[in-house]
């Protein structure tokens, strides 16, 4: 069974610019999360969607966006990047039906200069 | 709100040495506990889980159990190797509608030498 896929795995970008981020979850998931990985602040929530609705939201601006398929597959966006949006984006898959244990992939470096 | 509270890192151990990297938890009700693993340039795997009161999770050879009057759920490991160098984070799921959505620990970095 395939794992989680993101891409891309790494990405440079300059402020200002927008971003688009993939995530494709395990087979038959229909839940898929979004984190955000810094070495000062750890991991945060970003959010979760399932079945193309989101779900849960943590506390990011309005930049941050995502959406997911009926595929299941999902993206996140960032517009107006900012310096302080460089970080490890980790994008999760379950089940979504509680049990919370998530997979997660490998996720997509980014970096704003 | 919930919150995971882990030892400071990092550790650095010997091949073969014991292995404890504690971790304590605020939340209500009794949720399930996760330890997650992260290898350099990875994402996060899951290592372990405990569902309730002194269930004690177990695989690779790493252990931890659910201490409901401690609130508690400690990660061991009798003998580490160097392929066990990597950071853990102790986790559990946010309260209320949760969905998908973790509080983890800040993560404790383990190196370990030949």
């Amino acid at each position: 069974k395939a794992g989680v896929t993101q891409t891309p795995r790494y990405l440079i970008k300059t402020r200002g610019q927008q971003v688009t981020l993939s995530c494709s979850p395990i087979s038959g998931h229909r839940s898929v999360s979004w984190y955000q990985q810094t070495p000062g602040q750890g991991l945060q929530f970003l959010f979760e969607y399932f079945s193309e609705t989101q779900r849960n939201k943590g506390n990011f601006p309005g930049r941050f966006s995502g959406r997911q398929f009926s595929n299941s597959r999902s993206e996140m966006n960032v517009s107006t990047l900012e310096l302080g949006d460089s970080a490890l984006y980790l994008c999760a898959s379950s089940s979504g039906t509680g049990d919370e244990k998530l997979f997660f992939g490998s996720g997509t470096q980014l970096s704003v200069l | 709100g919930d919150s995971v509270t882990q030892m400071e890192g990092p550790v650095t151990l010997s091949e073969e040495a014991f292995l404890t990297i504690n971790c304590t938890y605020t939340a209500t009700g009794y949720p399930s506990l996760f330890w997650y693993v992260q290898y350099p340039g990875e994402g996060l795997q899951l290592l372990l889980k405990a569902t309730k009161a002194d269930d004690k999770g177990s695989n690779k050879g790493f252990e931890a159990t659910y201490r409901k009057e401690t609130t508690s759920f400690h990660l061991e490991k009798g003998s580490v190797q160097v392929s066990d160098s990597a950071v853990y984070f102790c986790a559990l799921p946010a309260g209320g509608t949760s969905y998908g959505k973790l509080t983890f620990g800040q993560g404790t970095i383990l190196t370990v030498h030949p």
